[in-house]
């Protein structure tokens, strides 16, 4: 039984380019969060989607990225015309869907992509 | 809004040596997850355990324990016998538990983390 799988596991680009980073969540799953670890801290929430559906974007940075979930396919988190800044690990992770009002609350995490910004 | 705060950024231990990791949160919910992560220097995040507000009760894993206190909101992790494999990042984590259709009610809110260094 896979885990969440990301890809790349390390991406380099030059300023300016664009970067896709994609996520295939468990078997199962259908609820996928992208997370931010900036160099020596802790995750940052981005954005949870569902099935061709962002629920949450609240912690996406309002220019340049952009997150999609198809219906077919792996989540892909895509940041355009990348700056230095945006160098940090990209945790995607998943978790099954919830039933009635029962939150599981348990998120599973992939390996991460780093990003390196040249 | 919440908040989980890891006071201690980085601690060092000699192997066998007992250890606990403070973790102190903010929320306003009376309903809440809490979590521990560890991150080793390869870099993905094994989950260690969750804990659900309404369950006080400390729990033991092998040589890893945890105490929740509500009265202090905190939920602290110690490693008993520590052993060099255990170096890593630590992280607490809270969740809230509300509407399904809130993105919040899944949200982590990571602390910063504990660098955790077990020298032999």
């Amino acid at each position: 039984n896979a885990g969440v799988m990301q890809n790349p596991r390390h991406l380099v680009r030059r300023r300016g380019q664009e970067a896709r980073l994609r996520c295939s969540p468990m078997k199962g799953h259908s609820h996928v969060y992208w997370y931010r670890q900036l160099p020596e801290e802790g995750l940052k929430f981005m954005v949870y989607l569902q099935k061709e559906n962002i629920i949450d974007e609240s912690g996406m940075p309002k220019e340049r990225f952009s997150a999609e979930f198809p219906k077919e396919g792996p989540s892909i988190l895509r940041i355009q015309q990348v700056v230095r800044g945006d160098s940090a690990a990209y945790f995607c992770a998943s978790s099954p869907p919830v039933v009635a009002s029962g939150i599981s609350g348990e998120l599973f995490f992939g390996e991460g992509s780093r990003l390196t910004v040249l | 809004a919440q908040k989980v705060t890891q006071a201690q950024t980085e601690i060092s231990v000699v192997e066998k040596e007992d250890v606990t990791l403070d973790c102190v949160y903010e929320t306003r919910d009376t309903t809440y997850y809490l979590f521990w992560y560890k991150q080793p220097p390869s870099g993905e995040l094994v989950f260690l355990i969750r804990r659900n507000s309404f369950d006080e009760q400390n729990e033991i894993s092998g040589r890893y324990s945890w105490n929740f206190q509500k009265s202090t909101s905190s939920f602290n992790f110690t490693i008993t016998a520590s052993q060099v494999v255990d170096s890593a990042v630590y992280f607490c984590a809270l969740s809230e538990a509300g509407p399904i259709s809130s993105g919040s009610a899944r949200q982590l809110t990571f602390g910063s983390g504990t660098q955790l260094t077990v020298l032999p």
